[in-house]
């Protein structure tokens, strides 16, 4: 079946670490990005890539950084510079034919905390 | 700045009933509309969606307005079923560019 899968579903991080959440899609969509949610706040968009070697800053990009080396692949890392990690991220993907009417799809999300 | 709005947290709706579920937007450029549908502790699924050249679009139960004058949709379920109850997140994307900006989504529960 072809989907987007995220890992691990639940992620703890200490003070001062870095972490890294998997995304991985097998749909051959061109565009992939990073969502955070938190309690009562939409989806606010993290970075996204259109592209392999490519990617953008979103809205919230401080303290994270990602790579796109695989057209399946986007890995977010959260950084100890990003003080403020709790919360629901989510993956997404889409076809990127420029027309802006592309839904995206979404993985089912990792819940990160700091211990 | 919040560009896309859904100034009602919450919804409560007979079974059977129809819910209504609003969303405002101020960015013009804007003219890609879509509604997605949350589970707690699961990814969004896309659920309808309507372009700027049109004022409705209807698939099953779900219907979704557009006004452009009033930079404002809506998304109509008909009737409501216990299965609808979630966070409905509406998002919109302006020509050319698949980048979403969310809501900050509407809870709709349904009492049976």
């Amino acid at each position: 079946d072809g989907g987007i899968t995220q890992s691990p579903k639940y992620l703890f991080r200490k003070e001062g670490q870095n972490v890294t959440l998997s995304c991985e899609q097998n749909l051959n969509h061109d565009a992939m990005y990073w969502y955070r949610q938190d309690p009562g706040q939409g989806l606010r968009l993290i970075y996204y890539s259109q592209i392999v070697n490519d990617f953008q800053k979103g809205d919230i990009a401080e303290g994270y950084s990602v790579s796109r080396e695989k057209k399946e692949s986007f890995p977010l890392t959260v950084t100890s510079a990003q003080k403020n990690p709790t919360a629901f991220y989510l993956c997404a993907s889409s076809i990127d034919r420029g027309t802006g009417m592309e839904k995206l799809f979404f993985g089912s999300g990792t819940q990160l905390s700091v211990l | 700045d919040q560009q896309v709005k859904q100034n009602s947290p919450s919804l409560s709706v007979q079974e059977g009933r129809i819910s209504i579920l609003n969303c405002d937007y101020t960015n013009s450029m804007f003219d890609y509309f879509l509604w997605y549908k949350k589970y707690p502790a699961e990814g969004p699924t896309f659920l309808i969606s309507i372009s700027s050249i049109k004022d409705k679009n209807e698939d099953g139960r779900f219907t979704v307005f557009l006004n452009k004058s009033a930079k404002h949709l809506s998304l109509h379920i008909v009737p409501s079923q216990p299965g609808d109850s979630a966070v409905y997140f509406c998002a919109a994307s302006a020509k050319g560019n698949e980048k979403l900006t969310f809501g900050t989504g509407t809870r709709l529960t349904i009492i049976p």
